[in-house]
């Protein structure tokens, strides 16, 4: 199976600042990953898929880039609605399809 | 107006059985591979389940194949997971979820999600 390692673990930043989330993956997904936003009592939202395209609706503030198996979520200039969970999904090597752990981006 | 609404989440006791539904619409169903993500409550997410969208091919997750099975009805807009021998690491809140793209072969990127729909195994 694909392992997702997801770093930080916690980002504490404040309105304004840019966040730099990370993805890993054990094995190449070429650029096959996605990414999803996540708020408290709400499902999952579809940000950016195979690396750094844009869902429908998603502002351009969220950027995504990386290939093979290092990746990165940039939220830059963040707003209040964007504090919330953010996850990678990998959609090369499956089944199993696999997620990342989670970053949680705070205010700090 | 895209809707994915799940129901039949309980509580259930160890080595019990549930059929979780979800019902769509907002989308030419019979078209769209479908899917079940699990996410127990505070922590990260789970895929079981996908099942194309002419029922031909299913794939489920190690940890729960051969207990569960994922079926559609695209007359009426109907997924299921039919859920036997439940554990308690079965706990967990199940999502419904769409693909972004229409077709045989799922491309695993989910655009919408129902609300989920809870289940508890516990005696």
């Amino acid at each position: 199976d694909t392992v997702l390692t997801q770093s930080p673990a916690t980002l504490s930043l404040s309105p304004g600042e840019t966040a730099t989330l990370s993805c890993r993956t054990s094995q190449s997904v070429s650029r096959h990953l996605v990414w999803y936003q996540q708020k408290p009592g709400q499902a999952p939202r579809l940000l950016i898929y195979d690396a750094s395209i844009r869902a429908t609706g998603i502002p351009a503030r969220f950027s995504g880039s990386g290939s093979g198996t290092d990746f990165t979520l940039t939220i830059s200039s963040l707003e209040p609605e964007d504090f919330a969970v953010y996850y990678c999904q990998q959609r090369q090597n499956w089944p199993p399809l696999t997620f990342g752990g989670g970053t949680k981006v705070e205010i700090k | 107006e895209v809707q994915l609404v799940e129901s039949g989440g309980d509580l259930v006791q160890p080595g019990g059985s549930l059929r979780l539904s979800c019902e769509v619409s907002g989308f030419t169903f019979s078209t769209f591979s479908m899917h079940w993500v699990r996410q127990v409550p505070g922590k990260g997410l789970e895929w079981v389940s996908c099942i194309y969208s002419d029922e031909a091919v299913t794939y489920y997750a190690d940890s729960v194949k051969g207990r569960f099975t994922i079926s559609r009805d695209n007359a009426k807009n109907t997924l299921y997971l039919q859920m036997n021998s439940l554990r308690a690491e079965d706990t967990a809140i199940y999502y419904c979820v769409k693909e972004i793209g229409a077709g045989h072969n799922p491309g695993a990127v989910f655009d919408y999600w129902g609300q989920g729909t809870l289940v508890t195994v516990s005696s």
